[in-house]
């Protein structure tokens, strides 16, 4: 089945720019079916959804968030990625990826990685 | 945006309890509502999709109903294992946003 596995610094320094990686495995990122969604979630606290790309590039992201983060796919190694700049405290968080049925829900999720901003 | 709301917020029951949590969104979602389990340091599980999909090995003591501004998630009898915080989203529209989660107890 398919699985997904997040990647990531760790720990990145205030106005810093950090990337994230989701690896897609057991199936196809190529799926007509299927969005590639970013979730985050600040230590607790709730969701936050913060974006989702289709295998075609086309990206929606949360207003909220968009004049910072971007989201891409990598068809041929499988996986998509999260970059948010200028980083804040308030950007902490344990950052999820899923696969997001289309007009259904995200039903395959990541185990998460942990985003730690500090100086 | 749409913004959801749940309640209550918390909740304590005892193993063998009935419980529903409701969710009222700010627009009509139609029936793209989906309910998912989250247990401490553990990535949230989907539950139930479409208003009312339960997923594959969900037991079926959960179940959920509504439409367009008010849907309920129930617990016909709670085992052990199902207390953790359950959250509901929308995915009629973007974002696809999370209600605030309600965190069930046990008694």
């Amino acid at each position: 089945q398919v699985r997904l596995q997040e990647s990531g610094p760790g720990l990145v320094k205030p106005s810093q720019t950090v990337s994230l990686t989701c690896n897609v495995s057991g199936g196809s990122i190529n799926s007509t079916r299927h969005h590639w969604s970013w979730v985050r979630q600040q230590s607790g606290k709730g969701l936050e959804w913060i974006g989702h790309i289709y295998y075609t590039g086309a990206t929606y992201y949360n207003p909220s968030l968009q004049s910072r983060v971007r989201i891409s796919v990598d068809t041929s190694k499988s996986h998509f990625s999260l970059t948010l700049s200028s980083v804040t405290v308030a950007d902490s968080a344990v950052y999820y990826c899923a696969r997001d049925e289309r007009f259904v829900a995200m039903d395959v999720w990541g185990q998460g990685t942990t985003v730690t901003v500090s100086s | 945006d749409i913004q959801l709301t749940q309640s209550p917020s918390s909740l304590s029951a005892s193993a063998g309890d009935r419980v529903t949590i409701t969710c009222r969104p700010s627009q009509p979602v139609s029936k793209y509502l989906n309910w998912y389990q989250q247990k401490p340091g553990q990535a949230p599980n989907l539950l139930i999709s479409t208003t009312s999909t339960l997923q594959s090995g969900v037991p079926s003591r959960f179940s959920a109903s509504g439409s367009g501004t008010y849907f309920i998630l129930t617990i016909s009898s709670l085992q052990p294992e199902d207390f953790a915080t359950y959250y509901c989203q929308q995915s009629y529209s973007t974002p696809h946003t999370f209600g605030p989660g309600t965190r069930l107890d046990i008694k």
